[in-house]
C-alpha cells in the first residue's frame, strides 16, 4: 500500500521560505506524478502544483511565480519551496499521488504550517 | 483559473438521495473526462470517491456515483448513510500546463 508523509517546519515567518517534503513508501516512485495540495483552516483545497520522475513539473498558475517543485526519485521523496509567504499561506499542505487519468488516489495525513511573526 | 462551483451545503434524510453539482467552463469540466469527487471529514486527507466522471475506485459503495453533462459534473449519494456526512470536493483536469482545479466545496449533512 503506497503511502506518504509530509515534514517540515510548523512555523515559518512572513517573507521567508516555506519549505516541505514527501516521504513515498510501500510504492513505485517511477509510476505516478507527485503533487501538492493545500487548505487554510476551514477552507477549500487547492491545488499547487506536481512533479514527474522525469522531470517534468506542473505548476498552479497563480502560485507559479512563488512556487518550486522537486523530485528526488534516489530517495523517493518530492519537495515543495514557496517563498515570499504571508499570512494567506497559512494551511494544511497534503502531498498526494496522481497515477492517471487525473486523479488523486492517495494522500499524506497533511501537515499546518503557519505563517507568523 | 477560478475554482469550480458547487453548492456549499447539501442535506438529506437517512436513505434519501443527495445530488451535488460541480459547474465549470468549456476550458476544464467541459473540455475532458476527468472529473473526480473527494470526500473529506474534518482533519482528515480527502478520499477518492468518484474520477473519470463515473468510475468508482475499489472499496467505494455503489451508492456513490458520478454523472457529467457539458460544463456541469454531478456526484449522486443514493441510500443517505450517517457516514456519508463529510465535504465533497469535485476536480477537474484544466489543460496541459493547469493538470487540476478544485470545486469549492460541498458540506453535506445527513438529517
Amino acid at each position: 500500500q503506497l503511502q506518504l508523509q509530509e515534514s517540515g517546519p510548523g512555523l515559518v515567518k512572513p517573507s521567508e521560505t516555506l519549505s516541505l517534503t514527501c516521504a513515498v513508501s510501500g510504492g513505485s516512485f517511477t509510476s505516478s506524478w507527485w503533487n501538492w495540495v493545500r487548505q487554510p483552516p476551514g477552507k477549500g483545497l487547492e491545488w499547487i502544483g506536481e512533479v514527474h520522475h522525469s522531470g517534468l513539473i506542473n505548476y498552479n498558475p497563480s502560485l507559479k511565480s512563488r512556487v518550486t517543485i522537486s523530485a528526488d526519485k534516489s530517495k523517493n521523496q518530492f519537495s515543495l519551496k514557496l517563498n515570499s509567504v504571508t499570512a494567506a499561506d497559512t494551511a494544511f499542505y497534503f502531498c498526494a499521488n496522481s497515477p492517471g487519468s487525473y486523479r488523486f488516489d492517495h494522500w499524506g495525513q497533511g501537515t499546518l504550517v503557519t505563517v507568523s511573526s | 483559473q477560478s475554482a469550480l462551483t458547487q453548492p456549499p451545503s447539501a442535506s438529506g434524510s437517512p436513505g434519501q438521495s443527495v445530488t451535488i453539482s460541480c459547474t465549470g467552463t468549456s476550458s476544464d469540466v467541459g473540455a475532458y473526462n476527468y472529473v473526480s469527487w473527494y470526500q473529506q471529514y474534518p482533519g482528515k486527507a480527502p478520499k477518492v470517491m468518484i474520477y473519470e466522471v463515473n468510475k468508482r475506485p475499489s472499496g467505494v459503495p455503489d451508492r456513490f456515483s458520478g454523472s457529467k453533462s457539458g460544463n456541469t459534473a454531478s456526484l449522486t449519494v443514493s441510500g443517505l448513510q450517517a457516514e456519508d456526512e463529510a465535504d465533497y470536493y469535485c476536480t477537474s483536469h484544466a489543460g496541459s500546463n493547469n493538470a487540476f482545479v478544485f470545486g469549492t466545496g460541498t458540506r453535506v449533512t445527513v438529517l
